[in-house]
């Protein structure tokens, strides 16, 4: 079974100040990790996703992530963030060793950037 | 332009009625699926088909059918068993079957029970 936790309903940051959004995930091989945000009454656009390589990834609109596999997260961030920023973000989970699997969601960390 | 489109936004039912909400896509997009959101619950897997004429039950699909009889096309029916159907419905597509294939969703479907 893959299951995903995103430990905080709501982050509060200032803009201009680094923003950290935190992911945790199980599975029982290797994982294939995914950030997307949503808007108010908007599907979800895709950020970036881990498959392999480098911990450190880098997607759109500034934000990164960095996988840690033996602390099983993978967290989101950005230097600086935007008021423009605030946004529903979900981490998701794919088994990369378990056939075919479809994506588990976390159930979605609010980000509220303050002016 | 490419993308997955879902209609209605808004969706209304009266109690005992059956709906069906569209999901369309010119990706050519083997996999669709479609899930339910709920406030605070995240996005739960109703149903999912990686290929035409087959299609997969996901976590919560009591209450819901689907078909897959064109790879564009992955129409979700609420049934009138669902028992509270009101919520946000997503769909979405993934390139081939792949697990490091990202997903791209709709823009949703809201439906209410009135």
């Amino acid at each position: 079974a893959q299951s995903v936790a995103q430990p905080e309903d709501q982050v509060n940051v200032a803009e201009g100040n680094p923003l950290t959004v935190k992911c945790t995930y199980s599975v029982s091989g290797n994982p294939y990790l995914f950030w997307y945000v949503q808007y108010p009454n908007r599907g979800l656009q895709f950020l970036l996703k881990y498959i392999t390589g480098d911990n450190l990834v880098k997607g759109s609109y500034g934000f990164e992530a960095e996988f840690n596999k033996s602390q099983t997260s993978f967290h989101l961030k950005k230097p600086s963030a935007l008021v423009s920023d605030s946004a529903l973000y979900f981490c998701a989970v794919r088994d990369k060793d378990s056939g075919y699997s479809t994506l588990t969601f976390g159930k979605g960390t609010m980000l509220l950037v303050s002016p | 332009d490419g993308g997955i489109t879902q209609s209605p936004k808004y969706l209304f039912r009266k109690e005992g009625q059956n709906v069906t909400l569209s999901c369309e896509q010119n990706l050519n997009h083997d996999a669709m699926y479609w899930y339910r959101q709920d406030p605070g619950q995240g996005l739960r897997l109703i149903y999912y088909s990686q290929i035409v004429n087959d299609f997969q039950k996901g976590d919560i699909a009591e209450g819901y059918s689907v078909s897959r009889e064109k790879k564009e096309s992955f129409p979700l029916t609420v049934t009138s068993a669902q028992k509270n159907p009101t919520a946000f419905y997503l769909c979405a597509s993934s390139l081939g079957q792949g697990p490091n294939t990202e997903a791209f969703f709709g823009q949703g479907t809201r439906l209410t029970v009135v």
